[in-house]
């Protein structure tokens, strides 16, 4: 089955400066990878995804890239702000498959 | 905060003793998931479910137990066979006739045992 490996597991960056997350996942099926963002003592909420016909997506100063050859995806958040400490969670899962594969987690500290 | 919501909270448990958590949801989403998470261990996945009356185990299902009589609701139960069953414990659900299937989650229910 899929396997998901997420690092750093701790992620301290200062604020402003930018904050890369990678995952590797194991299944060449999968085509559907998804990033969560949970606050402390919040429910995951989805920040952005991307889908394997597409090496790169943007929303703002949250950016995720994806190379299939390799099979490991990233999260890529710019100008960082103290709202964004936080856990995050990549996933995959093969579209319309019944379950997802979740990473881990990254802890994100934005220091001041 | 619509849409998917558990209850209780927070419980409580003594040992021996089996609890019930409950999970519902009104987006008219087929399936239906239950996660365990602990510091550090990410989002493991208990049971799942697709329809109606019918339902998976996942990667540590042992010590749980669901049931899916609604569509709208999935409660799960935490029996005493659960050796550690203190955690968070999150519910979510997805649309499977959507093109991708994005999980919505509850507000989770952490439960502790006393």
């Amino acid at each position: 089955g899929e396997n998901v490996e997420q690092h750093p597991s701790t992620l301290s960056v200062q604020e402003g400066d930018s904050a890369v997350i990678k995952c590797t996942y194991s299944d060449s099926a999968s085509n559907y990878f998804p990033w969560y963002k949970q606050e402390l003592g919040k429910r995951p909420q989805l920040i952005i995804d991307i889908r394997s016909n597409v090496g790169e997506k943007k929303d703002q100063r949250i950016a995720v890239t994806l190379n299939k050859t390799a099979k490991h995806f990233s999260l890529h958040i710019t100008e960082t702000q103290p709202e964004d400490s936080a856990v995050y969670f990549c996933a995959a899962s093969i579209q319309r498959d019944d379950k997802i594969i979740f990473g881990k987690g990254t802890r994100l500290h934005i220091l001041p | 905060d619509g849409g998917i919501t558990q209850s209780p909270k927070y419980l409580f448990r003594k040992e021996g003793q089996n609890v019930t958590l409950s999970c519902e949801q009104n987006l008219n989403h087929d399936a239906m998931y239950w996660y365990r998470q602990d510091p550090g261990q990410g989002l493991r996945l208990i049971y799942y479910s697709q329809i109606v009356n019918d339902f998976q185990k996942g990667d540590i299902a042992e010590g749980y137990s669901v049931s899916r009589e609604k569509k709208e609701s999935f409660p799960l139960t935490v029996t005493s066979a659960q050796k550690n069953p203190t955690a968070f414990y999150l519910c979510a659900s997805t649309s499977l006739g959507a093109s991708y299937n994005e999980q919505f989650f509850g507000p989770g229910t952490r439960l502790t045992v006393l």
